[in-house]
Formats: structure tokens, sequence, C-alpha cells
């Protein structure tokens, strides 16, 4: 079955500090897609990135960095250099593809993180 | 600027009424979604659309309905049958291609309580 981990509830940080949000995903298929997105106070869901199974290469962008390793079904989240804007919930989301169909429908979600980054 | 608006952002309801949300998108999507994120969880899927004039159940269809006429709107009514209707509900939609794994975009939310 499809499953989504968020283990950290609750993660507080001082501004500058780095800091990393887990998620672990659970699927037997052999293609599929990730996703990250980021809640913020006003509700909206902000699309962060998407990764497909067959692309490992970690990515970065500006101050935000994935490491996606299959071998542990991990697809982590790193913020550098934390700011007070940064404060949200972030959600992992698993995807899966189906020959023939557009699957992309069926977003499996985590149960989230909270991230508080603190002056 | 394109994006999907939700309305209203906040609702208030009396058990026993039926309540519709609306969505409506001017990305061009075909696809459109309903979620529902109850306090401290995840979302979970309500219904969803992939064309005009039709839709599908999602994992928590269970006193919803939704209407799909038109390619850029998508109204979630909430049922008297819904027991526990309070929650933050969010739309969202998709390309629809050949091309799985289509990113999902969301509308900012309603949130909707029952009094």
């Amino acid at each position: 079955a499809q499953k989504v981990t968020q283990a950290q509830t609750e993660i507080s940080v001082v501004e500058k500090e780095d800091v990393t949000l887990d998620c672990v995903y659970e699927t037997r298929d052999t293609t599929y897609y990730l996703f990250w997105y980021k809640q913020p106070p006003s509700g909206e869901l902000v699309f962060l990135i998407r990764r497909n199974s067959f692309d490992e290469q970690n990515e970065i962008s500006g101050r935000y960095s994935w490491n996606f390793q299959k071998s542990t079904s991990s697809f982590n989240f790193t913020i550098t250099a934390s700011q007070v804007v940064d404060s949200a919930v972030y959600f992992c989301a698993l995807s899966e593809a189906r020959s023939g169909m557009d699957s992309s429908y069926k977003l499996i979600f985590g149960s989230g993180t909270r991230l508080l980054v603190r002056p | 600027d394109g994006g999907i608006t939700q309305s209203p952002k906040y609702l208030f309801r009396k058990e026993g009424q039926n309540v519709t949300l609306s969505c409506e998108q001017n990305l061009n999507h075909d696809a459109m979604y309903w979620y529902r994120q109850d306090p401290g969880q995840g979302l979970r899927l309500i219904y969803y659309s992939q064309i005009v004039n039709d839709f599908q159940k999602g994992d928590i269809a269970e006193g919803y309905s939704v209407s799909r006429e038109k390619k850029e709107s998508f109204p979630l009514t909430v049922t008297s049958a819904q027991k526990n209707p309070t929650a933050f509900y969010l739309c969202a939609s998709s390309r629809r291609t050949g091309t799985p794994g289509n990113t999902i975009y969301f509308g900012e939310g309603s949130w909707l309580t029952v009094v």
C-alpha cells in the first residue's frame, strides 16, 4: 500500500539555522512521483518540487535542497540559513504512475511537519 | 493572474443544512480536485474530475457531492449527511495529458465550521 510518513510533527529552529525535514514513502510501483508542498498560515498549498522515481539527482533551488534516495525510500528537504518566512507546514506527497492513465489525482500526503523559525 | 479561486474563505453552517463551496480556475486545466484537511493531518481526496461532465469519488466521498458543468468550475456541496463537516477544504487542478504525475496546484482553501 502507498504511504508517506513525516515523522517530525513539529520543528523549531532559530533563524539562520539549517533544518532538514524528513519524508519516507512506501510504494510497490517502480514508477512514481514525489512532491513537496509548503502551507503558510494563509492556508494555500504552494508547490515546491516534483521528482520522478528515475531521477535520483539531488536538487538545489536557492536555500532549498532535496535529497532523494531510493535505497532508503526517502525524499528529504533541507532549508539552509532558515528565515522567519519559512515558518509553515510542509507536506511530502506521493503519486503513482499507471500506464495509459493520468494518475496524478492520487496524491498521498504525509501528515505534515510544522516548521517554526524564531527570530 | 492565472490561478484557482475558492469562495467563501470562511463559512458557518448550521447542522442539517447543505452548503456549497465554489472553485474556479483560469489555468485551462482539465482535471480538478477537492481535498479535505483536518487539524494536524494531511489531505484526503474527496472527489476529482478529469474532464467536463465526469467525476469520480475519492477516498472520503460520503456526504459530499460535486458537479462539473464547465471546465473552469468544480463546486463542492457538503450535505447534511456528512457527519463531521468542520474542516479546511482545498480545491486543486492539474493538466491532464498523457504524462502521468502532473503537478497539482491548489487554491487558498475554505474553512467550514458547523455550529
